[in-house]
């Protein structure tokens, strides 16, 4: 079954830093381009960043941009997410999610985990 | 920025009605709408691509529909476990974005 597993959320301080990551099995990752979507509580879905599914390309929401950085490792098929500086606004559940298109970006995510919380107070 | 509105906020029916949900976009999206759908507790899974097509193993009685701005999930005869929240999201423009949700209750 194609599966993402995400973890690494936690509850960390304002102006912390934290490190997610998300595990896929059974799909070839390297194929496909990787998205983080996050939800935080009682709300809706909001865009946070894309990676190629080569890495070569990096995009992100204005939200997090220049404070989030996205990477992957596909000789352990698997997807991070780098947060530093992070504000209460942060708080939220952390989707990893792939990307619809193979070896192209299409900004559907047709696979998705079930999130890792991240949680951001004093 | 494309800003996508979704309306009803919350929509209740009874099983076996037909449920129509509206998606409308602050501009043109052309076709490339999506619908998700999130139950209660769950990841979120895409239900339509592309405003028409549906994904891999999902429910004939899920359809899309639309173009420009004002796009349409038609769910034909609801069933007991299609209570959920259902997103649209746009991938025409930067950033791509999700509308903020429609609760599909059944009464």
């Amino acid at each position: 079954e194609v599966q993402l597993v995400e973890s690494g959320g936690v509850v960390v301080q304002p102006g912390g830093s934290l490190r997610l990551s998300c595990a896929a099995s059974e799909f070839t990752f390297d194929d496909y381009s990787m998205h983080w979507v996050r939800q935080p509580p009682g709300k809706g879905l909001e865009w946070v960043s894309l990676i190629s599914w080569n890495g070569g390309s990096t995009y992100y929401a204005d939200s997090v941009k220049g404070r989030f950085t996205i990477s992957r490792d596909n000789s352990k098929n698997s997807l991070y997410l780098q947060m530093n500086s992070l504000r209460t606004e942060d708080t939220a559940l952390y989707y990893c999610a792939r990307d619809r298109m193979v070896r192209g970006i299409i900004y559907n995510m047709d696979v998705w985990g079930k999130g890792t919380t991240v949680t951001v107070s004093s | 920025e494309i800003v996508l509105t979704q309306s009803p906020a919350t929509l209740s029916l009874s099983p076996g009605e037909r449920a129509t949900l509206s998606c409308r976009a602050s501009q043109s999206v052309s076709s490339f709408l999506a619908w998700y759908q999130q139950k209660p507790g769950q990841a979120p899974r895409l239900l339509i691509y592309d405003a028409s097509n549906r994904a891999t193993g999902i429910p004939a009685r899920f359809s899309g529909s639309g173009s420009g701005t004002d796009f349409t999930l038609t769910i034909s005869s609801l069933e007991p476990e299609d209570l959920a929240v259902y997103y649209c999201q746009q991938r025409t423009n930067w950033p791509p974005a999700f509308g903020g949700g429609t609760k599909v209750e059944i009464k």
